[in-house]
């Protein structure tokens, strides 16, 4: 299975400012995906994000406050724009390795807003 | 679209009890089914996943789960468990048509000693 690095594990930032979160996977794939989970929550899905078009965005998330880049078949970026203390979660991108080898998760970004 | 509850936000059980850990799934299709667990502080771990064929699948760490289409469950089971499986657990639900990863809400695992 795909093994994924993701950058940065953590950060404290201030409101009103913009985090970048970077994936990287060690091969090619298709489908990548971007969740948030809030303190005590479970995963929501953001995005999904293929190479080559706009990341699609789930109900209640937009591409004003999390765009999406994919620039190419190893690699995406998640920014939280304009944040406030309701925008601390973490942050995991995914990877599909095929529907029946499942899904890889990064170690995710736990995202502070002060 | 596709759903999963999970209706145990919390279960206690004793070390070296049995656990099974329930999961329900709303889908029109065959669903594809996970189980995965989080460890404080820790990332996702792919515990089993069921696509096809047998409908009882062996994962990691002596965990097994039963799909049954009947009831549209995806339970979790361990015939005794150990103090380190103290968790988080999250059933998922994806499809061939839409790929995307849907989670339960997540059960939380309790070991007392």
């Amino acid at each position: 299975s795909a093994v994924i690095s993701q950058k940065p594990s953590r950060d404290i930032c201030q409101r009103g400012t913009s985090l970048t979160i970077q994936c990287q996977v060690d091969s090619q794939v298709t489908m990548m995906f971007w969740y948030r989970q809030q303190p005590g929550q479970s995963l929501t899905l953001i995005a999904t994000a293929n190479q080559g078009s706009e990341a699609t965005y789930e109900s209640g998330f937009v591409i004003d406050k999390f765009p999406i880049s994919r620039p190419n078949l190893t690699f995406s970026t998640l920014t939280v724009s304009n944040m406030s203390p309701e925008d601390s979660s973490i942050y995991l991108c995914s990877v599909e390795g095929g529907l029946r080898d499942g899904y890889t998760f990064g170690s995710g970004t736990r995202l502070t807003v002060v | 679209a596709q759903s999963v509850t999970q209706p145990d936000i919390h279960i206690t059980v004793s070390e070296g009890a049995s656990l099974e850990l329930r999961c329900n799934y709303s889908y029109g299709a065959t669903p594809y089914l996970f189980w995965y667990v989080q460890s404080p502080g820790q990332g996702l771990q792919l515990l089993l996943k069921y696509f096809s064929g047998d409908t009882l699948v062996q994962g990691i760490k002596g965990f097994e789960a039963e799909f049954k289409r009947s009831q549209s469950s995806f339970n979790l089971r361990k015939p005794s468990v150990h103090w380190s499986d103290a968790a988080e657990y999250f059933c998922a639900v994806a499809s061939d048509s839409s790929y995307k990863l849907i989670f339960g809400s997540g059960t939380r695992l309790l070991v007392r000693p």
